[in-house]
């Protein structure tokens, strides 16, 4: 089964809104990442997020980690039309090498 | 700097045919991955490499075999492909934890190849 589990699984928004997407996972973890992918496209990094940090900011990003509820969030900021994309999160499993993805959430921002 | 590199682009494939998917990184990465994308699936890990000559299994490794044996390549092979293997692969690489001033972990990812298995 996934590690983690984006939702919600689609958005669309308006140019400008505020786009909120989240992840919760299962075990425990050193870091969470954030991926996105356009379509067709393989995925780009976005922003990583270890255990003992609670936020972090990434220009028009900003994302959450609450390790005791196994979630996480990706805020995007004043949404553009170019952020239209899907959007992963990816955990390790602690003790491994291997990163485990989500289902993702697809994004679409109406210009 | 090309980054992560996969060839082919596309392919088609009887049931029952073989093939290697290639994958190249040139950042010296000593991590290597190969994912497979279904729709609604998300990416799921077949194999994985933590060094020149080592692979070890994904969730998903059946039907698969890896091989690593330059540090910039890892290559995916199928034996006899089955429909079931239809997707798109995905290669990766990343630093280990703690290395790549800063940038740690973070996965590169190649642009993928679209198998067709009829």
């Amino acid at each position: 089964s996934q590690q983690g589990e984006e939702d919600p699984q689609a958005l669309s928004i308006q140019e400008g809104e505020n786009a909120t997407m989240n992840c919760s996972y299962k075990t425990s973890i050193n870091n969470l990442q954030w991926y996105r992918q356009n379509s067709g496209r393989g995925l780009v990094h976005l922003i990583l997020i270890r255990s003992n940090e609670r936020e972090k900011h990434s220009g028009r990003l900003r994302v959450t980690l609450d390790t005791s509820k196994k979630s996480s969030s990706l805020l995007i900021t004043a949404s553009r039309a170019a952020d239209t994309a899907s959007y992963f999160c990816a955990t390790d499993i602690r003790g491994t090498y291997k990163y485990i993805f989500g289902t993702g959430t697809r994004l679409k921002v109406l210009a | 700097n090309a980054g992560v590199t996969q060839t082919p682009k596309f392919r088609v494939l009887k049931t029952g045919q073989s093939m290697t998917l290639l994958c190249a990184q040139d950042m010296n990465h000593e991590y290597m991955y190969w994912y497979r994308q279904d729709p609604g699936m998300g990416l799921r890990l077949i194999h994985y490499s933590v060094g020149e000559g080592t692979t070890a299994k994904g969730e998903v490794p059946d039907g698969y075999n890896v091989s690593r044996l330059k540090k910039q390549n890892f290559l995916l092979g199928l034996e006899s492909a089955a429909p079931s293997q239809t997707s798109v692969y995905f290669c990766a690489s990343s630093y280990p934890p703690g290395k790549g001033g800063g940038v740690g972990e973070t996965q590169y990812f190649g642009p993928g190849t679209r198998l067709l298995v009829l």
